[in-house]
């Protein structure tokens, strides 16, 4: 079935960086835009950015910009979100989502999640 | 970039209940609007894209209306799973934004 499998939780340092895989199974990996969603305890969903795995293109937040890198590994239909210069408010969990349709028909498919914490 | 507004807030509903939820987009973005179920702990999930057209698998008690800049999200008859919070989200251009959500509460 389509899927996305995202790695395991992380605790990081303020000034540090993190790094989550979202791994793809079921689908064309290098057919869809991958986004990236972080969503702070209690707070709402805030879109980080995209990468579209075959041209390795991305669109970012602007708040994110210079903080934020996608990449992709296409030989393992896996894409990552790095995440630099981490702050307290950088709390949050993470999520990729898979991108349908030209024009876009919303993100159909996410994965699990990855809960990053930030903490001294 | 594009600002996403959506009302209420919150909202107290019983079940068998008809509510709507509004959300509003700073600027025109035709029909790329789409509207995302979730509940704690879960990712959200697909339930409306093109701002009417219903995902695979979603109940037919959701529908969505609108285009341009004003948008509903209808549920006709509530139960009990329904509760949960809604978010819309523009796919017109990126950042691709969202609400703020909507938190569906029982009464």
């Amino acid at each position: 079935q389509v899927q996305l499998v995202q790695s395991g939780a992380e605790v990081k340092k303020p000034g540090a960086s993190v790094k989550v895989s979202c791994k793809a199974s079921g689908y064309t990996f290098t057919g869809y835009y991958v986004h990236w969603v972080r969503q702070a305890p209690g707070q709402g969903l805030e879109w980080m950015g995209r990468i579209h795995p075959n041209s390795g293109g991305t669109n970012s937040a602007q708040r994110f910009q210079g903080r934020v890198t996608m990449t992709r590994d296409t030989s393992i239909s896996t894409a990552y979100m790095e995440l630099s210069r981490l702050r307290s408010d950088d709390t949050a969990v993470y999520y990729c989502a898979r991108e349908v349709g030209v024009p876009a028909r919303g993100l159909d498919v996410w994965g699990q999640g990855t809960t990053v914490t930030v903490s001294s | 970039d594009i600002q996403m507004t959506q009302s209420p807030s919150s909202l107290s509903a019983s079940v068998r209940d008809r509510v709507t939820i509004t959300c509003r987009a700073s600027q025109t973005i035709s029909s790329y609007l789409n509207w995302y179920q979730q509940k704690p702990g879960k990712a959200p999930k697909l339930l409306i894209y093109a701002a009417s057209s219903l995902q695979s698998g979603v109940p037919s008690r959701f529908t969505g209306s609108g285009s341009g800049t004003d948008f509903t999200l209808t549920i006709s008859s509530l139960q009990p799973e329904d509760f949960a919070t809604y978010y819309c989200q523009q796919s017109y251009s990126t950042p691709r934004s969202f609400g703020q959500g909507t938190k569906l509460e029982i009464k």
